[in-house]
């Protein structure tokens, strides 16, 4: 079956950092992507982990880890614009991709 | 580059009309193009994948009579929502896939519908 579980909500304060966990279940599983999605809009891409480990791209990072079925995106210098909802998705392949039910973050002064 | 757009961004229509949203892939072949429907506070939920000249795959639980997919060309696919009614009022979003590489999928903008 396919299970995404990330928390519903975080609260972070503006300049410091935030991890937002996500577990997954998923048949068939490829890759794990992560998106940022502001309300009302289109999610946008924010990276995609394949492998074991840590990627960093400026001041978002993501790590996965395969064995565990575990992966996080941390965000570093949290600025008041990075507060929006964040989807973890898991790609299964056969052009499948499952998402979570997304982390709403808040970032405040 | 890899822009996606929808048209329109939000229609409003009456219960048991039909309506029809484009997506486009502006510059890049989109060989994959996939439906999602999210409701407010909810992830998005996939409504159907379709392939260039052939017919939509939808998921389980997805009406293909009352949802109408059609993907004529490597740039436009099409949904119809087909008498619709007010649960049906939803954010649309689609997305396309150019088949490269782990095959990121590219957003449109969104379309807000709402049956009155």
């Amino acid at each position: 079956g396919q299970n995404i579980d990330q928390p519903t909500e975080m609260t972070a304060t503006e300049g410091a950092i935030v991890q937002i966990n996500c577990t997954y279940q998923t048949s068939g599983f490829n890759g794990l992507f992560w998106y940022q999605q502001h309300a009302g809009e289109a999610p946008t891409f924010l990276s995609y982990n394949v492998l074991d480990g840590l990627e960093e791209k400026g001041r978002f990072s993501s790590f996965l880890s395969r064995s565990k079925g575990y992966s996080y995106l941390l965000l570093k210098e949290l600025q008041m614009k990075d507060s929006a909802s964040y989807l973890c998705a898991g790609y299964t392949g056969g052009f499948k991709t499952i998402f979570g039910a997304g982390t709403r973050l808040f970032v405040k002064a | 580059g890899a822009v996606v757009s929808q048209h329109p961004s939000w229609v409003i229509c009456k219960s048991g009309t039909s309506v029809k949203i484009e997506c486009r892939s502006l510059d890049f072949q989109a060989t994959t193009m996939f439906w999602y429907r999210q409701f407010p506070k909810q992830s998005l939920m996939l409504m159907a994948t379709s392939n260039e000249g052939s017919k939509a795959t939808y998921e389980q639980g997805v009406e293909k009579d009352k949802f109408l997919i059609n993907h004529a060309s490597l740039t436009l696919s099409t949904l119809t929502v087909t008498s619709a009614h007010p649960e049906d009022s939803s954010f649309y979003i689609c997305s396309a896939s150019s088949g490269q590489g782990y095959n990121e999928q590219f957003f449109g903008p969104g379309t807000r519908l709402t049956v009155l």
